[in-house]
């Protein structure tokens, strides 16, 4: 189980808006950074998001992160086929003193 | 452009020390930067195992901690991982990274290497 929950999947049709969740608690969304990851089958995951929702350079304006509370959101809009992976979200806890990730969601575009 | 690379044995046995080695290519890791591991079993999720600063500084994962050491050689330009006491639970792809810090909970993971699988059997 990991301590930060996302859906096992999403997906949607090219051009839409897709979103996908990440569900924590006080002491690791509640309290700090939320950081996201994209990871295509048999790759090593790569950086996409960071301090919530901040893009690093060269990840396109397509991407989005959000956070409220204990949650946060990546939304991808204009949604591509080359779109299609694996997305984690990631948060550091201040109980376990550790960096902790969701389970991921597999994103599909159908 | 920074680039890793995990290198190591691919077969581990049960009770043995697992240890990998990550090259790096593009940057000194005797300049600055956190260098880390993040391990993912097959079909699963990340989990993180720990990172390493320059001088040597590290910070590992509780549940990992007491198997786990982290090293540094700046006269090769690479760091290593040693994970102690295997079992199947440990097989998974471990990945090394670069980690930019600011503080604590707040540091990114980037660039990964292409990850090297390790499983642990007999």
């Amino acid at each position: 189980q990991s301590v930060l929950t996302q859906p096992p999947s999403a997906s949607g049709t090219p051009g839409q808006r897709v979103t996908i969740s990440c569900s924590g608690s006080t002491p690791n969304i509640g309290s700090n950074y939320v950081y996201w990851y994209q990871q295509f089958p048999g790759t090593a995951p790569k950086f996409l998001m960071y301090r919530n929702d901040q893009r690093p350079s060269g990840v396109p304006d397509r991407f989005s992160g959000s956070k409220s509370g204990t949650s946060a959101s990546l939304a991808i809009s204009g949604l591509r086929s080359e779109d299609e992976a694996d997305y984690y979200c990631a948060a550091w806890d201040d109980s376990l003193r550790a960096w902790v990730f969701g389970g991921g969601t597999k994103l599909t575009v159908l | 452009q920074v680039q890793l690379q995990e290198s190591g044995p691919g077969l581990v046995k049960p009770s043995e020390t697992l240890s990998l080695t990550c090259g790096v290519s593009g940057y000194s890791i005797s300049r600055g930067y956190y260098w880390g591991w993040i391990r993912q079993p097959p079909g699963k999720g990340l989990e993180w195992i720990g990172s390493i600063f320059r001088t040597g500084g590290t910070y590992y994962n509780p549940s990992l901690n007491s198997r786990v050491t982290l090293s540094l050689d700046t006269s090769v330009n690479q760091f290593s991982l040693k994970l102690s006491s295997v079992t199947a639970a440990d097989t998974a792809v471990y990945y090394c990274t670069r980690v930019t810090w600011y503080q604590i909970g707040d540091n990114w993971f980037d660039p990964w290497g292409q990850g090297t699988l390790v499983t642990v059997s007999s």
